[in-house]
């Protein structure tokens, strides 16, 4: 079974500064997926990622999926309050049923 | 468009007493699924429907949970009974077709006394 590990777990920083998060799979993702889940909502889709290597800017998080396709990391740039939530990354998985498999998340506070 | 719709928002229970709730999925998408977020961890894929078959449950607790989409339609999810440990938050989720984006309704907490 896929194990999706994030790290930190928790992230409490001040608005303006930069972060990064991890997202490590034990297995070669399918299809690497990063969601944001505000409190009292559903995940959000922010960026799909395929080929190893990949870099996906979104005006101030930047993606970026390791070579060998089982890690992933997500950077912000001068974080605001706006961007609190739980990031999750996923794997859309086809072996087997076509599925998402979800990591463990990076719960993010960003005061003001 | 509307999202995904859920019902209800929260609700508690207590333990051995049982729950249903209730998706109504994005028209005309196929998929279906349902999840577990247990407080503090990512979502837990708990069955998926295409149309009103099921493609995967493998990970529902079948002794006590059960899941159906009689029309293709909505869906159903139901604990009967509740433990303590089925405290959690339950996602529907719904997409055009297995291979494409997945969108989430917003849940339902459920809490277990």
């Amino acid at each position: 079974t896929q194990l999706l590990e994030q790290s930190p777990q928790f992230l409490s920083i001040q608005e303006g500064e930069n972060l990064t998060v991890y997202c490590n799979s034990s297995s070669v993702f399918s299809s690497l997926q990063w969601y944001r889940q505000e409190p009292g909502e559903g995940p959000v889709l922010l960026v799909t990622v395929v080929t190893g290597g990949e870099v996906k800017k979104l005006k101030r998080l930047t993606f970026q999926f390791g070579d060998a396709r089982k890690d992933s990391s997500l950077h912000i740039t001068a974080a605001q309050p706006g961007d609190t939530g739980l990031y999750l990354c996923a794997d859309y998985t086809t072996s087997g049923t076509y599925k998402y498999i979800f990591g463990t998340g990076t719960r993010l506070k960003v005061l003001a | 468009e509307a999202g995904v719709a859920q019902s209800p928002r929260y609700k508690i229970i207590e333990k051995r007493q049982s729950v249903a709730f209730w998706c109504n999925p994005i028209s005309g998408h196929a998929t279906l699924y349902w999840y577990q977020q247990i407080l503090g961890q990512g979502p837990k894929l708990l069955i998926q429907f295409q149309n009103n078959g099921v493609v995967d449950d493998s990970q529902l607790p079948k002794d006590r949970f059960s899941a159906e989409r009689l029309k293709g339609v909505d869906s159903t999810l139901k604990i009967q009974p509740a433990k303590l440990e089925d405290s959690a938050v339950y996602l529907c989720a719904s997409s055009l077709g297995r291979n494409n984006e997945a969108f989430f309704g917003q849940g339902t907490r459920l809490t277990v006394v």
